[in-house]
């Protein structure tokens, strides 16, 4: 398997504008998770998924964030409209289930908005 | 909420020497994990702890958790250039399968 596949590696968009990352996670697992990563923040958690459902999206800071799964192989982090605080380094990350918690994370989304 | 507290945030230290990076936290966690990530990249995990007291090594690292299963340590003996990068913690609650992440600790090792 190829691991977790995220695209676009990066992204420079005007403020305003609709940004839409996406991620294919590893074949036969069950969750997967969006994160945002700052300097200032580390590492948050802002949703994940069982099985292509949302469990908890607690994590997402407004509500111009939406995320979806429609099948197990493919899931979105959409931002509409982006704000420049919206810059940060976005990863996908999927992991096994049942007590296999071990997360594989992609390479990233480095979003930039001006 | 539980919270994983790491320390320290930043070091730099010179090659071949010792350091040692924490991770606490009031509650009690199932399993602890450690992550190192590299610029441009996602975390990776480098091993997992389970059991209260354990000690895993791998090759320079050394990584313990702590009895009460609160707390973990992860020590590099003669620390190498290639040992740059940020090390994080993560612990698995029983009832919750998100993990809960540390800060990071940037590692610097200097030739």
């Amino acid at each position: 398997d190829a691991g977790v596949i995220q695209s676009p590696r990066h992204e420079v968009t005007e403020m305003g504008q609709e940004v839409t990352l996406r991620c294919k996670p590893i074949s036969g697992h069950d969750y997967l998770f969006w994160y945002r990563q700052t300097m200032m923040r580390g590492l948050e958690l802002l949703i994940y998924f069982n099985n292509n459902v949302p469990i908890d999206d607690s994590g997402m800071p407004e509500d111009r964030f939406s995320a979806k799964m429609p099948n197990a192989s493919f899931s979105t982090l959409k931002i509409q409209p982006s704000e420049p605080r919206d810059s940060a380094v976005y990863f996908c990350a999927s992991s096994l289930g049942q007590e296999n918690t071990e997360a594989f994370f992609g390479q990233g989304t480095r979003l930039t908005v001006v | 909420t539980q919270l994983l507290e790491q320390s320290p945030q930043f070091l730099s230290i010179q090659e071949g020497e010792n350091l040692t990076v924490y991770c606490n936290s009031s509650s009690v966690f199932s399993s602890l994990q450690w992550y190192r990530q590299e610029p441009g990249e996602g975390p990776v995990l480098l091993v997992t702890v389970v059991t209260g007291g354990e000690v895993k090594k791998l090759k320079r690292l050394t990584f313990q958790f702590g009895d009460a299963r609160k707390d973990s340590s992860l020590h590099i003996t003669a620390a190498q250039p290639g040992d740059t990068g940020l090390y994080l913690c993560a612990g698995a609650e029983d009832s919750n399968y998100q993990l809960i992440w540390g800060a990071g600790t940037k590692l610097i090792i200097k030739p």
